[in-house]
């Protein structure tokens, strides 16, 4: 039962490379998120998708990409990294809303950008 | 512009007393109001809700209550325990069109001292 599984759990980048977060969910759901941590922030919202094919920016979504081409999966890519995209980033998951609005967290990727 | 408060940074108590962790929201939309706990180096967990036809909701240990009025959620924990440290964030999800996303506070850090 992996329910949902973020790659990779910790990467270093240089100023200005590319990289792309793979989030992975099995439990079937339409929706998900990708979320950034940080001190004193909170949980903030990038981007999220409400089904295959769609996605809608979040709070903080400059700096960012997602793609949603397959149900289960939800990419985050970094075309440019900056340092101020260092955080912990969290993938999440729901069922539709007619099933209540919990939703279900990875456990988590750490990107530092130097 | 934040939605979502959770005004205290930390909370120390003792072991076997009652934790008491506040949340205050400022968006009328919201309905459903939910408890997340996060240990280090994983992801948030979910542990408890309420939905707003409701004042209170109790799952053992576990107890949210809701003050609509004054628009107010706290999470009580009876009896407390050390593997109740960790960060709780308040989250909060609205009807119509937005309710299809959560917005968190920044947190609360308890520590629950032996």
């Amino acid at each position: 039962n992996a329910g949902v599984t973020q790659t990779p759990k910790f990467r270093v980048l240089k100023t200005g490379q590319s990289m792309t977060l793979l989030c992975a969910q099995d439990m079937n759901h339409e929706y998900m998120y990708w979320y950034r941590q940080d001190p004193g922030m909170g949980l903030r919202l990038i981007h999220y998708s409400v089904g295959e094919g769609t996605t809608a920016k979040g709070e903080v979504p400059d700096g960012y990409n997602v793609s949603r081409l397959k149900k289960q999966n939800f990419l985050l890519g970094l075309e440019s990294a900056a340092p101020s995209q260092t955080s912990v980033y969290f993938c999440a998951s729901r069922d539709d809303m007619r099933t209540g609005n919990t939703i279900y967290f990875g456990e988590g990727s750490w990107l530092t950008v130097v | 512009d934040q939605q979502v408060k959770q005004n205290s940074p930390s909370l120390s108590v003792q072991e076997g007393r009652i934790s008491i962790l506040n949340c205050d929201y400022t968006n009328s939309m919201f309905d459903y109001f939910l408890w997340y706990k996060k240990y280090p180096a994983e992801g948030p967990t979910f542990l408890i809700s309420i939905s707003s036809i409701k004042d209170k909701n109790e799952d053992g240990r576990f107890t949210v209550f809701l003050n609509k009025s004054a628009k107010h959620l706290s999470l009580h924990i009876v009896p407390s325990q050390p593997g109740d440290s960790a960060v709780y964030f308040c989250a909060a999800s609205g009807s119509g069109g937005s309710n299809y996303k959560l917005t968190f506070g920044k947190g609360t850090l308890l520590t629950v001292n032996p």
